[in-house]
């Protein structure tokens, strides 16, 4: 138990569906971040949170949408997906932002399919 | 050059034997270092922590860092097939504000 949960684990969905992906993090962090995980690729940060405002956007296409509605919960919205985009998201807290030496702790992670 | 490189193996050892895992950086600015080990189809967890140069040991864990070389190290002593995953290096600090991670080895410790 990380403190991280993100549902679902597992999600398959076709190019023209639209689905999210849900974060809550137990540990009264600040920040709060998406990342994607493809096989032989260093994990890709692809949004960052601090105090439920975005504070880096890394060039990630408008087909992934995220909200952070509080600082316990994220959610990245994916819409009109391509099967380039199946890989494993990873949500991530951290007591603030990390320039200043705090860890990151990790969900166990949402297994993206698009077919 | 990328800013941090790290073999992605697989490393496949014997049970007992110790496991070396290494990482190196280009960007000098780095001041703290972190281990992370990933199991099949499980997020990373935080394995070892360390700021600036030195070891620091955890059990059977010792994470080794050399920033005049740009270098750092995660060793395993008496591994065990238990240890069998992905282990991925962090870091980050000075202008960096996001961790950098490598792409992780995948270690495998047979019995």
């Amino acid at each position: 138990e990380t403190g991280v949960t993100q549902t679902p684990r597992h999600l398959v969905m076709g190019m023209t569906n639209k689905k999210s992906l849900k974060c809550e993090q137990h540990l009264g962090h600040n920040a709060m971040y998406w990342y994607k995980q493809s096989a032989k690729k260093p994990l890709e940060l692809m949004f960052v949170y601090s105090l439920e405002e975005r504070v880096e956007n890394n060039s990630v296409p408008s087909r992934f949408s995220p909200e952070c509605p509080n600082s316990s919960h994220l959610f990245l919205h994916l819409h009109t997906l391509q099967p380039e985009d199946s890989a494993l998201y990873l949500c991530a807290s951290s007591q603030d932002l990390p320039g200043t030496g705090n860890t990151i702790y990790f969900g166990e992670g949402s297994w993206l399919t698009v077919v | 050059q990328k800013e941090v490189e790290q073999d992605p193996g697989p490393l496949s050892v014997p049970e007992g034997a110790i496991v070396s895992l290494n990482c190196t950086y280009s960007n000098s600015a780095f001041q703290y270092f972190m281990w992370y080990r990933q199991y099949s189809r499980k997020g990373p967890e935080l394995l070892m922590y360390t700021y600036s140069s030195g070891n620091k040991e955890d059990g059977r864990f010792t994470a080794q860092v050399d920033k005049s070389s740009k270098y750092i190290s995660l060793f395993i002593r008496d591994s065990q097939p238990s240890d069998s995953a992905t282990y991925l290096c962090a870091m980050g600090g000075g202008s960096q504000g996001n961790l950098i991670f490598g792409k992780g080895t995948k270690l495998s410790v047979k019995p």
